[in-house]
């Protein structure tokens, strides 16, 4: 499974929302109901860090201006107002079959 | 708290070997499927290797696959990868993780530098 994310780079004034595309080559969706895209954001010199597992559940300790969408083999990824500790690079991941990962987003913020 | 701990990192010669080990605690290793992931100089993050909790099940990345062997020991909670003849485009951090398809936790990485 091929993973895209758009843009690769974006530059975002803090309190302004940020989007980033990821679209999946196949469907996501399992058998079970459940669609298996997560995104991580890793921050310069460290390892990835979970945002939003099975599309839109955002996990634990993760701030509420991070917001997941989508279905199928198109995602979304939002934030609502950049903050300054936002910065980094934004990666989808396909868990249905083995382990893709989009190409990443990096985000600067102005 | 779940820990993973990366060792083995290194700087070797193209055609060479080197193994990795990953040291996991503050959880059931021995039920978890576990994964190895890297990362090239400035680049992004691409899956290397699966096995599941009795290593009945391998799977590769296609550029590792012949190379690189996956392994643990439940015993020693222990992680293992296991990289022969070595090229300059697998110089990465390589990072171990838990897979529950969601990968959590990281560890920290390793580097692992090709070069002559």
């Amino acid at each position: 499974i091929v993973m895209t994310q758009t843009p690769l780079s974006l530059s975002v004034t803090p309190g302004q929302p940020a989007s980033i595309s990821c679209k999946s080559s196949r469907s996501l969706l399992h058998s079970d109901g459940k669609t298996y895209l997560y995104w991580y954001l890793q921050k310069p010199g460290q390892s990835p860090q979970i945002l939003i597992s099975e599309v839109s559940s955002r996990f634990s300790g993760v701030p509420d201006r991070f917001s997941g969408s989508g279905s199928g083999t198109d995602f979304t990824l939002k934030i609502s107002r950049v903050e300054a500790e936002d910065a980094g690079v934004y990666y989808c991941m396909q868990g249905l079959d083995l382990r893709t990962f989009g190409q990443g987003t990096k985000v600067e913020i102005k | 708290e779940e820990q993973l701990v990366e060792s083995g990192g290194h700087l070797v010669q193209p055609g060479g070997s080197l193994s990795l080990s990953c040291a996991a605690s503050g959880f059931m290793f021995s039920t978890s499927w576990m994964t190895w992931v890297r990362q090239a100089p400035g680049k992004g993050l691409e899956w290397v290797a699966t096995i599941n909790p009795d290593e009945s099940e391998k799977y590769y990345v296609d550029s590792v696959k012949g190379r690189f062997t996956i392994s643990r020991d439940n015993a020693k909670n222990s992680l293992y990868l296991q990289m022969n003849s070595l090229r300059v485009d697998d110089t990465s951090i390589y990072y171990c993780t838990r897979d529950g398809r969601l990968l959590l936790p990281w560890g920290q990485g390793t580097l692992v530098t090709v070069s002559s």
